[in-house]
């Protein structure tokens, strides 16, 4: 059964702090993608992730998937109280598998 | 506007009524999902649907019920629903396999 492991699944910072978030796995996945997901509202992709060592930046946010593509980290530079929310990996085909999620707050 | 819409939003009802929450896309996505969220476990995956008339169960299936008649809805049919299926539950859609979900805004149900 493939499992995807999140780390912290609690975070709170101050604003302009630096963060990383994990998401690990003992199994090997094809594609890792990242969503964020606000109070209320459904989650929404922010990027995905496909050959092994592959670096994407989104403004000040730095996805990376491990050389093996069993794992994926999250960083974010200068933390802004506008990137609290819900931080979700997920991979996998058909049966799409969900990391617990990690929770930021951000305050100002 | 591309979207994915659930109804309703929110219901609280009791255990043994059935209900269903339904689904729709308008992006003509092949492949549809229900997933449940709880605090500690993260998203879960219910049943998926990878065109019409084919669904096949994903993690936790017990209790539910899903039915792809036609591309663009996939309701979730909770024939006698219990107290442990409480959830905020969210429909999602993707062009394919291992592609990014649209997520809709989810329904949080309440049975009790």
């Amino acid at each position: 059964t493939q499992l995807l492991e999140q780390s912290p699944q609690f975070l709170s910072i101050q604003e302009g702090e630096n963060l990383t978030v994990y998401c690990n796995s003992s199994s090997v996945f094809s594609s890792l993608q990242w969503y964020r997901q606000e109070p209320g509202e459904g989650p929404v992709l922010l990027v995905t992730v496909v050959t092994g060592g592959e670096v994407k930046k989104l403004k000040r946010l730095t996805f990376q998937f491990g050389d093996a593509r069993k794992d994926s980290s999250l960083h974010i530079t200068a933390a802004q109280p506008g990137d609290t929310g819900l931080y979700l990996c997920a991979g996998g085909g058909g049966k799409l598998i969900f990391g617990q999620g990690t929770t930021l707050q951000v305050k100002p | 506007e591309a979207q994915v819409t659930q109804n309703p939003r929110y219901l609280i009802t009791v255990t043994g009524k059935k209900l269903t929450v339904t689904c729709s896309q308008n992006m003509n996505h092949e492949y549809m999902s229900w997933y449940r969220q709880d605090p500690g476990l993260g998203l879960r995956q219910i049943y998926y649907s990878m065109n019409v008339e084919v669904t096949d169960k994903g993690d936790v299936p017990e209790g539910y019920k899903v039915s792809r008649k036609e591309k663009r809805n996939f309701p979730l049919i909770l024939e006698s629903p219990s107290p442990n299926q409480t959830s905020l539950y969210f429909c999602a859609s993707t062009q394919g396999l291992g592609q990014p979900q649209h997520f809709g805004d989810g329904t949080r149900l309440s049975i009790l």
